[in-house]
């Protein structure tokens, strides 16, 4: 298995372009998440989902869409990049009725 | 409000001497601690999940307790491939959201 994957590592946008980070994962997991990591702060839970076409927000979800069309993918898309949205993204995928969350290796995204 | 506060925020340690690092909450309704494992350039790797106060959890040179206000993370002899990022987080009964720590940095040196 290969977990949760995410592309691209690395990413470097200008003020307005808009992007899609990809995550994906094989182990049949029902639940997804996306976070954000900065310095000093925890991951902070952007928007997450419970199942094939069901998303809903999380702490931080402005500037943020998701969709959930399966059960592998679940990809993140920032319409509008601002300065703001600098960070690591994290994603996360569980089991239901499980706590134990399995992190991708993440995207670092540096927004100019 | 559901808050995870973590202590130090980093942590230097000679080969060998132990610690703890201590992990302070406050939800609604608990149901579940937990603690990570991050090194640089990468993702959280799950370490421990504790439910109740008075647990106790342990793998290799780690073992976590939990009390109704805090955990702590016991790090014995540590070794520098001890060396990381420990995260701890907590999620209520009050939805699926885990609040996460800023995480105490830990550096060994041989």
């Amino acid at each position: 298995n290969a977990g949760v994957t995410q592309t691209p590592k690395f990413q470097v946008l200008k003020t307005g372009q808009s992007m899609t980070l990809q995550c994906a994962q094989d182990m049949n997991h029902e639940y997804m998440s996306w976070y954000r990591q900065d310095p000093g702060m925890g991951l902070r839970l952007i928007h997450y989902s419970v199942g094939a076409g069901i998303t809903d927000q999380g702490e931080v979800p402005n500037g943020y869409n998701v969709s959930r069309s399966t059960t592998e993918d679940f990809p993140l898309r920032l319409l509008s990049a601002a300065p703001s949205q600098t960070s690591v993204y994290f994603c996360a995928s569980t089991r239901a009725r499980e706590e134990t969350q399995y992190f991708g290796p993440g995207t670092r995204l540096l927004v100019l | 409000e559901d808050q995870v506060t973590q202590s130090p925020e980093a942590l230097r340690l000679q080969e060998g001497e132990s610690s703890s690092l201590n992990c302070s909450y406050t939800v609604s309704g608990l149901r579940g601690l937990f603690w990570y494992r991050q090194d640089p350039g990468k993702g959280p790797e799950f370490l421990f999940t504790l439910y109740s106060a008075g647990e106790e959890k342990e793998k290799e040179r780690l073992k976590a307790t939990l009390t109704k206000k805090e955990s702590f993370l016991h790090i014995t002899a540590p070794k520098p491939e001890d060396s990381a990022t420990y995260l701890c987080a907590v999620s209520g009964t009050g939805g699926f959201k885990t609040i996460f720590g800023a995480g105490t940095r830990l550096f060994v040196k041989a």
